[in-house]
């Protein structure tokens, strides 16, 4: 099986920067996306193919990939970025899911 | 646009069965795969499994191999979700979402509340 390791949580105050990475052996052969989630609803992509960023994705949001490691970065984090952040990759015809990263921004 | 509408909130009790539905609008169903995802009170996100909307053709997670059975009917862009033999540890959100791997987008529905109680 697949496995994605991510930090249970981080913690910046508003206008810094996050970093949240996750890693897993998979991620050198297969693109990853993240999501993020807030209380009560559905996940919301944030970025796709290890580095993209959908449409109405704000810049702040970018990714990046080295080896087997995936780092989401949210430059000048704003109070509205808290929630549940997710990476994952579709490989084998599987979903991996990390196990999710609380971010707080306080 | 593209949606994923699910079916109702579910009681049932240990042992039991549920089936869940989720209707696509917006785009052609045999097109893309529909997975289900679920997610267990303050737990993250675990996937179940898929189905392939064009041939049927399923994958499943090991971990719930031999519980589940992902369906579809074509002629009414439904996906179908059925875990069996219940336990309170089912207890969660039931998510389906179409296969958009390597696209810009992601499409989930609403999510369908399971709860398992004797």
């Amino acid at each position: 099986s697949f496995d994605l390791t991510q930090p249970s949580s981080v913690s910046v105050s508003p206008g810094q920067t996050a970093r949240i990475t996750c890693s897993g052996d998979v991620l050198a052969k297969k693109y990853a996306r993240w999501f993020q989630q807030k209380p009560g609803q559905a996940p919301v992509l944030v970025i796709y193919k290890d580095n993209e960023r959908p449409s109405g994705i704000p810049a702040r949001f970018s990714g990046f990939s080295s080896g087997t490691t995936v780092t989401l970065t949210i430059s000048g984090a704003q109070v509205e970025d808290e929630g549940d952040y997710y990476c994952y990759c579709a490989a084998d015809n599987i979903w991996v899911f990390g196990g999710g990263t609380k971010l707080t921004v306080l | 646009q593209v949606q994923l509408v699910q079916s109702g909130a579910e009681v049932r009790k240990p042992g039991a069965s549920v089936k869940l539905s989720c209707t696509a609008s917006g785009y052609t169903f045999t097109t893309y795969a529909m997975h289900w995802v679920r997610q267990a009170p303050g737990q993250g996100l675990e996937w179940m499994g898929w189905i392939n909307a064009g041939n049927g053709n399923t994958k499943y997670s090991q971990k719930f191999q031999g519980r589940v059975t992902i369906t579809r009917d074509t002629s009414a862009s439904t996906a179908y979700m059925e875990l069996s033999s219940l336990r309170s540890e089912d207890t969660a959100v039931y998510y389906c979402a179409r296969g958009d791997e390597g696209m810009p987008v992601a499409y989930w529905g609403q999510g369908t509340l399971v709860t398992v109680s004797s």
